[in-house]
Parts: structure tokens; C-alpha cells; sequence
């Protein structure tokens, strides 16, 4: 089945402590998009890939970076992780068309020592 | 700025009983709107989405939802819940620039009761 898949599902970090998170996907999707979502909260977008062109939120801290080597695969850099950036985190893709429905995968659970 | 408003942030239903969650949006132009269920640990499922057309959509898990436009909601129905759906439900408003940038309501959560 085509699908989004993230790794690993549960990260543990130190405070300060570079930590990457892994998404993959088979469908063939031109966008990629990565959220944060804390406790009780509603998923917040941090920025997205369409195809190579990255796109940043404006009030997403400095802190988080992202890559997408290729379409398949795409990166969340967190360079210096503080106890506040614990939280899920979800990546999510989409054909990149108005009616383009996001898949978003199982997320993975940061926390911060 | 598209807005999502989920009023209610806990709701306890009877097994067997029927469910309305409330979404309220905001957004000047014909929005795109979206229905998300959320199980524990668990990443979002699409429940169903209105685009255009027909205002009463239809969706997985025997899940509708009613789009009304001079009300500026969207709320999301099932006839008769199981003890399978409590879970959390998003509604998301996506913008027309040409691709989703969703924006998530705060979330309700269903409590199932036997």
C-alpha cells in the first residue's frame, strides 16, 4: 500500500542535542509538509517542500531545518532542541493540486531530556 | 487569513447514540474543508472533504458532514457511534493559492460511554 512513514515513532533527545526525523513516502507526491503537534494542541505547519522549493513559516524558530534530497524522502533538523520543542511531530504529503488531499503519516513522538 | 474554530473540547456520547461535532471557519473565498480523526499516538486520517458541489459530503466510517455557508460551519455527523470512534476530530480549512496549506482547529475530543 502507498503510504507515509515516518521514523522512528518515538525519539528521545537531550536539551541542546541535534536530533533528525525521517519521512518516506510511495506516493509520488510533489509536496511534503512537516507539523508540530503538542499535547492537546492542533497540528501547527512548520514549512513545506513543493518539489525542491522550500517554504517556510513565518513563525517557525530557526532552530528547525528540513531537506528533501530527493521526492521520496524529506528531513526535520531540530539544531538545538529545547524541553519546549517536545511534541509530535507529523509529515504529511500531497499531489500539490487545489483538491489535493494530504496523507499524513504516524507521526513521531520528541521528547527532550 | 483562513481561521478554524472547534467550540466544543470534549464531548461524551452513548454508544448507539448519535454525534454532531461543531466547526465554525473563516475565510473569504470558497474554502476548502476538511474533516480529521485522530486516534491516540496516531497520526490523522482524513474522515471526508468538501470541495465544491453537493454541501452534504459523505465520508468513511459512516461519517457525513454539512457544509453551510451562511452559517460559515461544517459539522460533522454519524448516525449512531461505536465505541471504535472515540478518538480526537480535527476540522481544517485549506486556502486556494494552489495547493493545501491547511490550518487545524484546536480539536474535540469524543469519549464513547457504554
Amino acid at each position: 500500500d502507498a503510504m507515509v512513514i515516518q521514523n522512528p515513532r518515538y525519539q528521545v533527545t537531550q536539551f541542546g542535542k541535534p536530533v533528525t526525523l525521517s519521512c518516506s513516502q510511495t506516493l509520488n507526491h510533489n509536496v511534503m509538509y512537516w507539523y508540530q503537534q503538542k499535547s492537546s494542541q492542533a497540528p501547527k505547519l512548520l514549512f513545506h517542500y513543493y518539489d525542491k522549493d522550500f517554504n517556510n513559516e513565518a513563525d517557525t524558530p530557526d532552530n528547525f531545518q528540513s531537506r528533501r534530497p530527493n521526492t521520496s524522502f524529506c528531513f526535520l533538523d531540530i539544531r538545538s532542541p529545547g524541553l519546549g520543542d517536545a511534541a509530535m511531530y507529523l509529515c504529511a504529503t500531497s499531489q500539490g493540486v487545489i483538491t489535493g488531499e494530504q496523507y499524513f503519516g504516524p507521526g513521531t513522538r520528541l521528547t527532550v531530556t | 487569513a483562513q481561521s478554524v474554530t472547534q467550540p466544543d473540547i470534549h464531548i461524551t456520547v452513548s454508544e448507539g447514540a448519535s454525534l454532531e461535532l461543531r466547526c465554525n471557519y473563516s475565510y473569504g473565498a470558497t474554502p476548502y474543508l476538511f474533516w480529521y480523526v485522530q486516534s491516540p499516538g496516531q497520526g490523522l486520517q482524513l474522515l471526508l472533504k468538501y470541495f465544491s458541489g453537493d454541501t452534504l459530503v459523505q465520508g468513511i466510517k459512516g461519517f457525513e458532514a454539512e457544509f453551510k455557508r451562511s452559517q460559515s460551519s461544517f459539522n460533522l455527523r454519524k448516525p449512531s457511534v461505536h465505541w471504535s470512534d472515540a478518538a480526537e476530530y480535527f476540522c481544517a480549512v485549506g486556502d486556494s493559492t494552489g495547493f493545501q496549506k491547511l490550518v487545524f482547529g484546536t480539536g474535540t475530543r469524543l469519549l464513547v460511554s457504554p
